[in-house]
């Protein structure tokens, strides 16, 4: 059965530091989404990405994030300078667009 | 804008037991509506969806939920709960009736006594 692999499934990282999760969507996929839940809150929708662009975002994606499809397979969520509030697991998610959403197994992001 | 409310952050019962977890929503359309599970640990499985049709669906694992327009719901329900049904379960209900941009509630933590 196909699924969405996301790596690593845990990275500890320094504040003020560059991070990239990366993630692998389901190929015949057309839309691609970025989640994040911080330990005991709501999971909380960032981004949404088809035909190589941003469709949607939240307000909690602002210029700190930035998200790519640097080829045909990966899904990237790249956090510029992290911070403490940054800390969540991040879900990748994938989509036909009006199909159900299949989400990977999340990255648990750690800045220390 | 959508919004999805769970009343009970946890819920426990005992093993065999029957299940209902309530997800009130709040959407201006004909939402798409989903229950999802999360293991300790795990990401986020699919147990069932409703997009349109039959108000009842059946899901994965022997739960089903059924829809009700006039009361803007989605309870998911079990009629046997197993020791391996603990987890935390989420509705969520999709932008502009579709599955992008989800909405989630707050979760209903679910234990199950032996």
């Amino acid at each position: 059965e196909p699924e969405v692999t996301q790596t690593p499934s845990h990275q500890v990282t320094q504040m003020g530091q560059e991070v990239i999760l990366r993630c692998v969507p389901i190929s015949n996929h057309l839309y691609f989404y970025w989640y994040r839940q911080i330990l005991g809150q709501k999971v909380e929708f960032l981004v949404s990405f088809y035909n190589n662009e941003i469709s949607e975002k939240s307000e909690i994606f602002d210029d700190q994030f930035s998200v790519e499809r640097p080829d045909g397979s990966n899904f990237t969520l790249k956090i510029r300078s992290t911070k403490l509030e940054d800390s969540a697991m991040y879900f990748c998610a994938s989509n036909q667009g009006v199909t159900e959403a299949f989400f990977g197994q999340g990255t648990r992001l750690t800045v220390v | 804008a959508q919004s999805v409310t769970q009343p009970d952050i946890h819920i426990t019962v005992s093993e065999g037991a029957s299940l209902e977890l309530r997800c009130n929503y709040s959407y201006g359309a004909t939402p798409y509506l989903f229950w999802y599970v999360q293991s300790p640990g795990q990401g986020l499985q699919l147990l069932l969806k409703y997009f349109s049709g039959d108000t009842l669906v059946q899901g994965i694992k022997g739960f089903e939920a059924e829809f009700k327009r006039s009361q803007s719901s989605f309870n998911l329900r079990k009629p046997s709960v197993h020791w391996s049904d603990a987890a935390e379960y989420f509705c969520a209900v999709g932008l502009s009736g579709s599955a992008r941009q989800l909405t989630f509630g707050s979760g209903t933590q679910l234990t199950v006594l032996p």
